[in-house]
């Protein structure tokens, strides 16, 4: 089983409505972070939380919230999608006590906003 | 200038040629250095760390010039394999994040 999860792999969704996308990690790590990756822009962070009670910011938030439910869980809403948030968009953990931040990411999402 | 800039290529190379790409960053307080690999439409992963000494991965090679602010990677006797996308990523510094270079497509044709 896939370490990082998220839900759904593809979406396709129209222009004003509200969408979730969910992240579960089994790898017991503190740190969870959200990114989207457009053509020609690589990965911009839009959140993250470095444990249930701690959220961040990232560059690209506006139009975004998230909710840290559990350790385990990272969950991303777009509260009314727009065409422009048409992206890949990536989930990643990482542990605080390795030190090194490498991050682990999830499979993606293919969001489409019509 | 983007913190972190990397040729996007692609470099289109034989099978068993060696091939180097070079990333430069911006901030000199940068602390990490990393490379990932991505394909097509999957998530990125770690390929290595690069450390001030350099180090190998078996083909792989990582350096970092902290002076001037780049990081190279070096792949020899490529393989079909190594087809995908290279990122090159920096940490630290005042952001205290990842940030990620738009990557350098590598095709390696038979």
């Amino acid at each position: 089983d896939a370490d990082v999860t998220q839900t759904p792999r593809n979406r396709i969704t129209k222009t004003g409505k509200r969408i979730m996308l969910e992240c579960s990690q089994t790898k017991g790590h503190d740190r969870m972070y959200w990114y989207r990756q457009d053509p020609g822009l690589g990965l911009r962070l839009i959140y993250y939380s470095f444990d249930v009670k701690d959220i961040n910011k990232g560059e690209i938030s506006d139009g975004y919230s998230v909710s840290r439910q559990a350790q385990a869980k990272f969950s991303l809403s777009l509260e009314s999608a727009i065409p422009n948030q048409t992206a890949l968009y990536f989930c990643a953990t990482s542990d605080l006590g390795t030190g090194l931040d490498e991050q682990y990411f999830g499979p993606g999402t293919r969001l489409t906003v019509t | 200038r983007k913190e972190v800039e990397q040729d996007p290529g692609p470099f289109n190379v034989p099978e068993g040629a060696t091939v180097a790409f070079n990333c430069t960053y911006s901030n000199s307080a940068s602390q990490s250095f990393f490379w990932y690999r991505q394909d097509c439409r999957k998530e990125p992963k770690l390929l290595m760390s690069v450390y001030s000494s350099g180090n190998e991965d078996g083909r792989f090679t990582a350096q970092l010039n902290r002076a001037s602010q780049y990081i190279s990677l070096l792949i020899r006797d490529s393989k079909l394999s190594d087809s995908a996308t290279y990122l090159c990523v920096v940490y630290g510094g005042a952001t205290n994040k990842l940030i990620f270079g738009t990557g350098t497509l590598l095709a390696v044709q038979p």
